[in-house]
């Protein structure tokens, strides 16, 4: 039963490219979420995404950031105009939606902004 | 006031001490309490996970929750070098979660 996945896993872009991170849920699971962490930092919520909607961004800048988890395929965490401060590791976890309400999160995208 | 307070640590004991990890939250409307390890660059692990007030036990591994005072534990018994990781206590309720900023943990040999 694969877990949650995430790509790429490392990520490079030049200040002012765009960066997109993918992220696949568990099997069986419909809701995803997204978190940002920064070195020696806890985990900061982004968004809670089901399947084509957006139920909580209160946690994503207001610029630059998009996130969509379509009928199709995975969600996908978009940053344009890409800054140094935008440098950190991404993770994305999934939770079934019914029943017990648990995080199973992917091992992350780490994104460096040059 | 934060959801959860967590210890940042470091903590550093020596392979076999009985380790004692806590976190605080706040609403004590929130249902569900987990306990997440997170290794050096890697996604953090589902470590534990309990409902209610009282102790849950997995190996080496002991949740406990006070929820009267609003007080979370993980208690490692015979820690090994290992268990050297950062610990994430986390709550909620309904599709809300709630994380502590981590203790880091390590086991010396």
């Amino acid at each position: 039963n694969a877990g949650v996945m995430q790509n790429p896993r490392h990520l490079v872009r030049r200040r002012g490219q765009e960066a997109r991170l993918r992220c696949s849920p568990m099997k069986g699971h419909s809701h995803v979420y997204w978190y940002r962490q920064l070195p020696e930092e806890g985990l900061k919520f982004m968004v809670y995404l089901q399947k084509e909607n957006i139920i909580d961004e209160s946690g994503m800048p207001k610029e630059r950031f998009s996130a969509e988890f379509p009928k199709e395929g995975p969600s996908i965490l978009r940053i344009q105009q890409v800054v140094r401060g935008d440098s950190a590791a991404y993770f994305c976890a999934s939770s079934p939606g019914t029943g017990p309400s648990l995080l199973y999160f992917g091992p992350g995208t780490r994104l460096t902004v040059t | 006031q934060k959801e959860v307070e967590q210890d940042p640590g470091p903590l550093s004991v020596p392979e076999g001490a009985i380790v004692s990890l806590n976190c605080t939250y706040s609403n004590s409307a929130f249902q569900y309490f987990m306990w997440y390890r997170q290794y050096s660059r890697k996604g953090p692990e589902l470590l534990m996970y309990t409902y209610s007030s009282g102790n849950k036990e997995d190996g080496r591994f002991t949740a406990q929750v006070d929820k009267s005072s609003k007080y979370i534990s993980l208690f490692i018994r015979d820690s090994q070098p290992s268990d050297s990781a950062t610990y994430l206590c986390a709550t909620g309720a309904g599709n809300q979660f709630y994380f502590g900023t981590g203790t880091s943990l390590t086991v010396i040999p």
